[in-house]
């Protein structure tokens, strides 16, 4: 399974759009992207998922770059409960590897 | 709809003592899955089911950690003897078979002293 890197912490401000960056340079032809958020003493969310195309649902948008190495999960306008980590999973949906996330802090 | 319920929600034990952990998965999902979330760090898959069956259980430390869910539906995780490093997190996810996203419980907070 691939592996990916984020960014450990990022913070946003109330209402902007916050924009969380995933690398995923090894992934196969045939893994998809997941995001999965965990906000604190609750179970991991999903998110959204994609495999090439950009993806959009009533939480985030999804851009992965054209060669799939990279990915961008985008709040469209943050709010202080989008506090959370948020995970950046590549694979199938069968076995998911999490890695370390990003811990986003959306600050007022 | 209700979600995956978890219980207990908190266990504190001493070390040498046996633990169970139970969890009841979404109506008519087929795939359950059981992880184990240390602190600071992402949850870790130590089992699979699809229905009764253990499809994945490679990441089960099968010296002390068990799993069984007899009729497809409930599943029980147990640890005989708990350690000092099992302090953790347990989480129990479901979904409605594969390709499908999983949903996850509240998770048991164990705690061996």
């Amino acid at each position: 399974d691939a592996k990916t890197t984020q960014p450990p912490s990022m913070d946003c401000a109330e209402g902007r759009a916050a924009n969380l960056p995933c690398n995923h340079s090894t992934i196969s032809g045939n893994e998809y992207v997941y995001w999965y958020r965990q906000i604190h003493s609750q179970g991991p969310q999903y998110i959204i998922h994609g495999l090439k195309n950009n993806e959009t649902n009533e939480m985030a948008s999804l851009i992965i770059t054209e060669d799939r190495k990279s990915s961008t999960l985008i709040l469209p306008h943050a709010t202080l409960r989008d506090t959370a980590v948020y995970y950046c999973i590549v694979g199938n949906t069968d076995k998911l590897i999490f890695g370390t996330g990003t811990r986003l802090q959306v600050f007022p | 709809e209700a979600g995956v319920v978890q219980s207990p929600r908190y266990k504190i034990i001493e070390k040498k003592q046996p633990v169970a952990f139970w969890c009841n998965p979404i109506s008519g999902h087929n795939t359950l899955y059981w992880y184990l979330q240390n602190l600071g760090q992402g949850p870790e898959l130590l089992i699979r089911y699809e229905n009764e069956e253990a499809v994945d259980d490679s990441q089960l430390p099968k010296d002390r950690f068990s799993a069984e869910r007899l009729k497809g539906v409930d599943s029980t995780l147990k640890i005989q003897p708990a350690e000092l490093g099992d302090s953790a997190v347990y989480l129990c996810a479901s979904s409605g078979g594969s390709g499908n996203e999983q949903f996850f419980g509240p998770g048991t907070r164990l705690t061996v002293l």
